[in-house]
């Protein structure tokens, strides 16, 4: 069965940064284009980031354009997301989520992780 | 960016009863749309994608349909495990983005 793990949050002071990892398992990691998904504490949901099954066609979103790095490493199933300069408005939970198609180029979701709080206060 | 709006963005309704959620894009997605349920404290779960298409597991009993820019998502008998907040989102093009959200209550 398919399965997405995030960890790597935390709480961590404004300026500082933080590495997140979203572990896949269950399927072929490769073959899937990745996205990240926020939510601040009470609020909606925002994307964050996306990366292509092959690691090309990455985007952002403007909030974290500069700031954030979103990469992956097919050969450990694993999709990354790099945060530096981070902000209060940057507390949130993070979502990893899997494109439904093999291959695709639309990025319409199917899978979600449970998700990793960042809190970033000092 | 794509501005998504959903309305209501509450709404209180009984067992059993028909619900309709609808979303409106700023400007023309095609089919490019859709709709998640997420219960408090949980991930969001992904319910229809192309705007009327049923991910794999979820029960007929939710529907969508649109095109353009004008969207429902209905529920045809509400239970109490659909009590939840729905979003409909766009992958027309990035950013992608996200409605509001209508948290749908019991009455």
């Amino acid at each position: 069965q398919v399965q997405l793990v995030e960890s790597g949050g935390g709480v961590v002071q404004p300026g500082g940064s933080l590495r997140l990892s979203c572990a896949a398992s269950g399927f072929t990691f490769s073959r899937y284009g990745m996205h990240w998904v926020r939510q601040a504490p009470g609020k909606g949901l925002e994307w964050v980031a996306v990366m292509r099954y092959d690691g090309r066609n990455i985007y952002y979103a403007d909030s974290v354009k500069g700031r954030f790095t979103i990469s992956r490493d097919n050969s450990k199933n694993t999709l990354y997301l790099q945060m530096n300069s981070l902000r209060a408005e940057d507390t949130a939970v993070y979502y990893c989520a899997r494109q439904i198609t093999p291959y695709g180029d639309y990025p319409d979701f199917d899978y979600w992780g449970q998700g990793t709080l960042v809190t970033v206060s000092s | 960016d794509i501005q998504m709006t959903q309305s209501p963005s509450s709404l209180s309704a009984s067992v059993g009863d028909r619900v309709t959620i609808t979303c409106r894009a700023s400007q023309g997605i095609s089919n490019f749309l859709a709709w998640f349920q997420q219960k408090p404290g949980k991930a969001p779960k992904s319910l229809i994608y192309a705007a009327s298409s049923l991910q794999s597991g979820v029960p007929s009993k939710f529907s969508g349909s649109g095109s353009g820019t004008d969207f429902t998502l209905t529920i045809s008998s509400l239970q109490p495990e659909d009590f939840a907040t729905y979003y409909c989102q766009q992958y027309k093009t990035y950013p992608l983005t996200f409605g509001g959200g209508t948290k749908v209550e019991i009455k």
